[in-house]
């Protein structure tokens, strides 16, 4: 069964200081792994993803994550936090054997930028 | 472009009651799924649509039903409300069926409470 974990329920980092959020996931087969955010009163929006190929991953707003696989994780990183960067952070997986898109999304995680 | 829009944005209902959601994709988009988001957690799949049909399936009730349009809009069905229903119902549209590396766009959600 997939599943994913994020075992940081808040992260708190001060402005302008590097950030990583944590993810790890379980899959059967060989995983697709995304990154999206959440702010308040509003649906998910996506960051990056993972797919296949180069391990580090470049998306929106200057946000990167890294995929190890002998880990079995998609950590969420930016070198220079934002107060704005403030948010819900979902990491989420789907196993590429099984088609469709049942997506599991990790329980969150919400970052504190201090100012 | 329009991204995807839900509707109603709010509701209240009462135990035992039925309701209906609605979600209108990206244009373009032929595929459909649904997701609940109870406060705290991460969003939980409930359906997947694609051309009409449904793809997925979650851990969830027969209480909850959905089906696609032509216009590949999307209406969720829930019946028999309980308090534990009380979530925020969140569609997300996708341009390919098995193209499960594409990321999906959330709507801004549907609240739903039940009193």
């Amino acid at each position: 069964a997939q599943s994913v974990a994020q075992p940081e329920d808040q992260v708190n980092v001060a402005e302008g200081n590097p950030l990583t959020v944590k993810c790890t996931y379980s899959v059967s087969g060989n995983p697709y792994l995304f990154w999206y955010v959440q702010y308040p009163n509003r649906g998910l929006q996506f960051l990056l993803k993972y797919i296949t190929g180069d391990n580090l991953v470049k998306g929106s707003y200057g946000f990167e994550a890294e995929f190890n696989k002998s880990q079995t994780s998609f950590h969420l990183k930016k070198p220079s936090a934002l107060v704005s960067d403030s948010a819900l952070y979902f990491c989420a997986v789907r196993d590429k054997n099984t088609g469709g898109f049942k997506t599991i999304f990790g329980a969150g995680t919400r970052l504190f930028v201090k100012a | 472009d329009a991204g995807v829009t839900q509707s109603p944005t709010h509701l209240i209902k009462t135990r035992g009651q039925q309701v209906t959601l609605r979600c209108s994709p990206i244009s373009g988009h032929k595929s459909v799924s649904w997701y609940q988001q109870v406060l705290g957690q991460g969003p939980q799949f409930i359906f997947q649509y694609y051309e009409k049909e449904e793809r997925g399936r979650g851990n969830f009730p027969d209480r909850f039903s959905a089906r696609q349009f032509p216009n590949y809009s999307s209406e969720l069905n829930v019946n028999a409300l309980l308090l534990g229903d009380s979530a925020l119902y969140l569609c997300a549209s996708s341009p390919a069926d098995r193209g499960v590396n594409q990321p999906q766009h959330f709507g801004d959600g549907t609240r739903l409470s039940i009193l």
